[in-house]
């Protein structure tokens, strides 16, 4: 069965820096794109960036480029997104997704609140 | 980037009735067009990918059709557990975007 966990969500204040982890489980994790989707509350589904199987190729959203940076360890089946710079209109519930075509597979997401 | 826009932005049906919903692409997607189910509280789920393809364990009650900027989800006898928000996404372009979303409810 596959599975996506995140983890490493939380409160943090404005400019701050917070790092995701995803541990993936049930499929070969190192065959696979990976994503990261956001949905503020209340609100849709936001792509925010992936990353190709073996690191070499990484997409952004404009919104986040230059302060977002995505990884994987496939030795770990991890994937990770560390967020620095982090804004208010960065507060959203983060899943990550395994890709390509389309996104098969969803973690049940990790909540990360910016707020002074 | 690719603007995705879906209508009606909110569609009330009776269960056992016929549901489209539309998605338009501001530029061809080809056919890297994928649908998403999400209810509340729940992480989305694939239902579609390829434009037509259901994914697995999807009922045959959900079909995909269009290519190019043109695209439609066909639920053909609506069950009580398909009311939910929709959602398409295109995955021709970096960066992948989403359609804002149609919510189907009774």
């Amino acid at each position: 069965e596959v599975q996506l966990v995140e983890s490493g969500g939380g409160l943090v204040h404005p400019g701050g820096s917070l790092r995701l982890s995803c541990a993936a489980s049930g499929f070969t994790f190192s065959s696979y794109w990976m994503s990261w989707v956001r949905q503020a509350p209340g609100k849709g589904l936001e792509w925010v960036a992936n990353i190709k199987q073996d690191g070499s190729e990484k997409y952004f959203v404009d919104s986040v480029k230059g302060r977002f940076t995505i990884s994987r360890d496939n030795a770990k089946n991890s994937l990770y997104l560390q967020m620095n710079s982090l804004r208010a209109e960065d507060t959203a519930v983060y899943y990550c997704a395994r890709d390509v075509p389309g996104l098969h597979y969803w973690g049940q997401g990790t909540l990360v609140t910016v707020s002074s | 980037e690719i603007v995705m826009t879906q209508s009606p932005a909110t569609l009330s049906v009776s269960p056992g009735e016929r549901a489209t919903l539309s998605c338009r692409a501001s530029r061809s997607v080809s056919s890297n067009l994928a649908w998403y189910q999400q209810k509340p509280g729940q992480a989305p789920r694939l239902l579609i990918y390829g434009a037509s393809t259901r994914a697995t364990g999807i009922p045959a009650r959900f079909s995909g059709s269009g290519s190019g900027t043109e695209f439609t989800l066909t639920i053909s006898s609506l069950q009580s557990e398909d009311f939910a928000v929709y959602y398409c996404q295109q995955y021709n372009n970096w960066p992948y975007t989403f359609g804002q979303g149609t919510k189907l409810e009774i």
